[in-house]
């Protein structure tokens, strides 16, 4: 069965510093993994996804993830966190074979303070 | 180009009554897809449709619960005769295509959600 994994429910960080959240993933094969972030009350934005390739990937608002085979994990990490950044992170993973159906992890809440 | 949209964006009933979660996805999308957030929880699966057809129900409750896409207007969430455990964000998400068609990913735009308060 597919599962996900964030160990970390709430992280503080400094506004500046940066920042690396975690991501562990359970599948049999190859998924797709991707990172949303969730402002309060309001809906998912895309932040980026892994879909095959090259295992470091881009996204957008300056964050990048790495897929890591060996370890089961797509940790996304940002060199310098910006007030803004605060919101709820959600990693997720999509079968390969059908991709419709999202499994979401239980989210990290990100604080930054100045 | 409006984004998914998504009404009421917040709904109270009272235990027993029904609720009518509507959701129109983003001009061109004929795929739409429902999940539950439940409080301090992640987004779990519910339900994927694409217009008049019910794709993947794996994620919905055998009770209580429906969903449909019309081939004209919104796709409902229906939940009947509602108790407090479904008190939780409804999101939903919509793509032009299936996700994974043509051996690429097309991205699945969320809306704002629904939240359900059951008194």
């Amino acid at each position: 069965a597919q599962s996900v994994t964030q160990p970390d429910i709430h992280i503080t960080v400094s506004e500046g510093a940066s920042l690396e959240l975690r991501c562990n993933y359970s599948y049999g094969a190859t998924p797709y993994l991707f990172w949303y972030v969730q402002s309060p009350g309001q809906g998912l934005q895309l932040l980026l996804k892994y879909f095959s390739g090259d295992t470091l990937v881009q996204g957008i608002k300056g964050f990048e993830a790495e897929f890591k085979r060996s370890q089961s994990s797509f940790n996304l990490r940002k060199p310098s966190v910006h007030w803004s950044d605060a919101a709820e992170y959600f990693c997720a993973v999509a079968r390969t074979n059908t991709g419709n159906q999202f499994y979401f992890g239980t989210g990290t809440s990100l604080t930054v303070i100045p | 180009n409006a984004g998914v949209m998504q009404n009421p964006r917040h709904l109270v009933r009272r235990r027993g009554q029904e609720a009518r979660l509507r959701c129109s996805p983003m001009k061109g999308h004929s795929h739409v897809y429902w999940y539950r957030q439940l409080p301090e929880e992640g987004l779990k699966f519910m339900v994927y449709l694409q217009k008049e057809n019910i794709i993947d129900e794996s994620g919905m409750p055998k009770e209580r619960f429906s969903a449909e896409f019309p081939k004209e207007g919104p796709s409902i969430l229906r939940i009947q005769q509602v108790v407090r455990g479904d008190s939780a964000a409804y999101f939903c998400a919509s793509s032009p295509v299936s996700p994974t068609s043509g051996g690429k990913y097309n991205e699945q735009f969320f809306g704002p959600g629904t939240r359900l308060t059951v008194l």
